[in-house]
């Protein structure tokens, strides 16, 4: 069945410092991509999503590139902030499908 | 601003309590979906429902049922709540697009706690 891995945290940076966290998928056909993020004590915000090979999805900052040659959906970000603090969730929604499947989310820390 | 709405941000139970939670959304979305979310395991979908009445079992039922008597509300019962359901729910909705899924929009969560 269709599934998401993403890399294991917590990661923590410095402010400013460059943001990478690493998506694949195991998925038929085409499906959407997206990240969430969830900020502390608070439910799920979509951050960006793409729904096309190629597609880039960015948002605040945050950028991430639909491969589907590597079946990834890596996050970045340039320049980190205190307040990027939280946990990010990659998912995908298949093309036949109504629900979304999410990866095991990633808590990313930033210290000043 | 569209709005996914769950009653309770916190919740105590007692062990063999029925127990309901409520979502209602204000967009007139079709799909409705609670998860539950855990440490190390992400979101582990429980039921989803894509209509009024009608319901498809996800990756985790047991031991939960849903109501969706009218489009804008799904509701998650625990019939006997245990401890090991004590967790974080999410109630999330979508509508639907024919060959592109659309993203979903989540309520605040509800943390419940069965003691």
């Amino acid at each position: 069945g269709d599934s998401v891995t993403q890399m294991e945290g917590p990661v923590t940076l410095s402010e400013e410092a460059f943001l990478t966290i690493n998506c694949t998928y195991t998925a038929t056909g085409y499906p959407s991509l997206f990240w969430y993020v969830q900020y502390p004590g608070e439910g799920l915000q979509l951050l960006l999503k793409a729904t096309k090979a190629d597609d880039k999805g960015s948002n605040k900052g945050f950028e991430a590139t639909y491969r589907k040659e590597t079946t990834s959906f890596h996050l970045e970000k340039g320049s980190v902030q205190v307040s990027d603090s939280a946990v990010y969730f990659c998912a995908l929604s298949g093309d036949s499908s109504y629900k979304l499947i999410f990866g095991s989310g990633t808590r990313l820390l930033v210290r000043p | 601003d569209v709005k996914v709405t769950q009653s309770s941000r916190y919740l105590v139970k007692r062990t063999g309590e029925k127990v309901f939670l409520e979502c209602v959304q204000d967009m007139d979305h079709e799909n409705m979906f609670w998860y539950r979310q855990d440490p190390g395991l992400g979101l582990r979908l429980i039921y989803f429902s894509y209509d009024v009445k009608m319901k498809e079992k996800g990756d985790i039922p047991e031991g939960y049922s849903v109501s969706r008597e009218k489009k804008e509300r799904f509701s998650l019962i625990l019939e006997s709540a245990s401890t090991n359901q004590t967790s974080m729910y999410l109630c999330a909705s979508s509508s639907y697009s024919t060959g592109l899924n659309t993203e979903a929009f989540f309520g605040q969560g509800t943390r419940l706690t069965v003691v």
